[in-house]
């Protein structure tokens, strides 16, 4: 069955780096446009990012471009989040999804992993 | 950017009762939106999306209407795992906005 695992969250000082991994299994990664959503604590829901299937088209939130990239490896089947120049406001629990295909022009986010912790805090 | 607002954004409720959330965008949406649940410590739901599609496997207890910028979501009869935090989130497009959620909660 169609399975995302997100890793890669941890605690990290104010302008460091950090990558998230999110590796899926019962579908094949480079047939979906991916995105990531995240959660800040106590709040609601934050889209982040997206790739085209095959990656060659990305979009961002204001609050993150020019500081996270999104990408992928197909031979692992992973998608990944770059996140650089970090700031405490960036403390979230940070979903990956999948987009849905075969919903005519409709492109919800059909399944999501647990999520993975990041907290930047000095 | 496209806002989205929801109504309530909090209820309290009983097993077997009817609920409905509300989502309004700040401009017309078509049918361009989709409705997640959300239980702490487990991956979100898609419910349903085009405004009132189905997602596969979602209890048919689940409904949603509506188009341009008001829709709502309905649970016709609130069973004990419904009790739980519900999100509105545009498709129409980039930045795929969310609304700011709806807890629902057990009267």
């Amino acid at each position: 069955q169609v399975q995302l695992v997100e890793s890669g969250g941890g605690v990290v000082q104010p302008g460091r780096s950090l990558r998230l991994s999110c590796a899926a299994s019962g579908f094949t990664l480079r047939s979906y446009g991916m995105h990531w959503v995240r959660q800040a604590p106590g709040g609601g829901l934050e889209w982040v990012a997206f790739t085209w299937y095959d990656g060659t088209k990305s979009y961002y939130a204001d609050s993150v471009e020019g500081r996270f990239t999104i990408s992928r490896d197909s031979s692992k089947n992973t998608l990944y989040l770059q996140m650089n120049s970090l700031r405490a406001e960036d403390t979230a629990l940070y979903y990956c999804a999948r987009q849905k295909e075969g919903s005519g022009s409709y492109y919800p986010f059909d399944y999501w992993g647990q999520g993975t912790l990041v907290t930047v805090s000095s | 950017d496209i806002q989205l607002t929801q109504s309530p954004s909090f209820l309290s409720a009983s097993v077997g009762d009817r609920v409905t959330i509300t989502c309004r965008a700040s401009q017309g949406i078509d049918s361009y939106l989709a409705w997640y649940q959300l239980k702490p410590g487990k991956a979100p739901k898609l419910l349903i999306y085009a405004a009132s599609t189905l997602q596969s496997g979602v209890p048919s207890r689940f409904s949603g209407s509506g188009s341009g910028t008001e829709f709502t979501l309905t649970i016709s009869s609130l069973q004990p795992e419904d009790f739980a935090t519900y999100y509105c989130q545009q498709l129409n497009s980039y930045p795929r906005t969310f609304g700011p959620g709806t807890k629902v909660d057990i009267k």
